[in-house]
């Protein structure tokens, strides 16, 4: 069973537009939540994360929230631009030495001009 | 050469071949991990690696032998395959094990014929 789901495999938003991009999660003892991108042939790269004691990170055109009562999380992006289209991994853990992370199956976004 | 390295970028190989993966983290880390991404589902854990002792193996098969000779660098040997095996096998290290910003590679292209 998946424990992080990401339940849009894909996402067209048009040039300057915001995206936003949904994750879910089953586990309640997550408490450490990142998104990476990434591109095709290249690995996965970090883009934000955040931890479970704030509701919101910011990081330039970048957002995270956190909505733990929903086990939600979702990433905006304002403005979109044609290099942000990419697939978009959510990943939660535990934190702490003892936790791995778990990743969603992915979102592609393609952010059109 | 900086971040993490991984060779070869492509590999086709018959079921019968012994190949090798090899990972080179340029980061100063102490985690090493692989990870098989297939088609429409989520990044796989398979491997953890903590100062080059093993503390994870993900229930994977023994067809995949991971090797750590040091803190910087990983091995996936490969041998007797099936074609299901065929994936995206990613590399990825972190200062520490645990549920922590991971930085990966470029992936190898694996298909096994």
């Amino acid at each position: 069973d998946q424990q992080v789901k990401q339940n849009s495999p894909s996402l067209s938003v048009q040039e300057g537009r915001i995206s936003i991009l949904n994750c879910d999660y089953t586990n309640s003892m997550f408490d450490y939540f990142l998104w990476y991108k990434k591109y095709p042939a290249e690995g996965p790269t970090f883009l934000i994360s955040i931890s479970s004691i704030k509701d919101k990170n910011e990081d330039g055109r970048f957002t995270v929230f956190l909505n733990k009562s929903a086990k939600h999380l979702s990433l905006h992006i304002v403005p979109s631009q044609p290099g942000d289209s990419a697939v978009y991994f959510c990943a939660a853990s535990q934190g702490g030495s003892q936790g791995n992370l778990i990743f969603g199956k992915g979102t592609k976004l393609s952010v059109k001009p | 050469e900086t971040g993490v390295t991984q060779t070869p970028r492509h590999l086709v190989m018959g079921m019968t071949n012994k190949k090798s993966l090899k990972c080179e983290q340029h980061l100063g880390h102490n985690a090493m991990y692989w990870y098989k991404q297939s088609a429409k589902k989520p990044l796989e854990l398979m491997f953890v690696y903590n100062f080059k002792e093993q503390t994870e193996n993900n229930s994977v098969p023994s067809r995949f032998s991971p090797e750590c000779p040091n803190s910087s660098h990983l091995f996936l040997h490969l041998h007797t395959l099936q074609p299901e095996d065929s994936a995206l096998y990613l590399c990825a290290s972190s200062q520490k094990t645990g549920g922590f910003e991971q930085y990966f590679g470029p992936g190898t292209r694996l298909t096994v014929t």
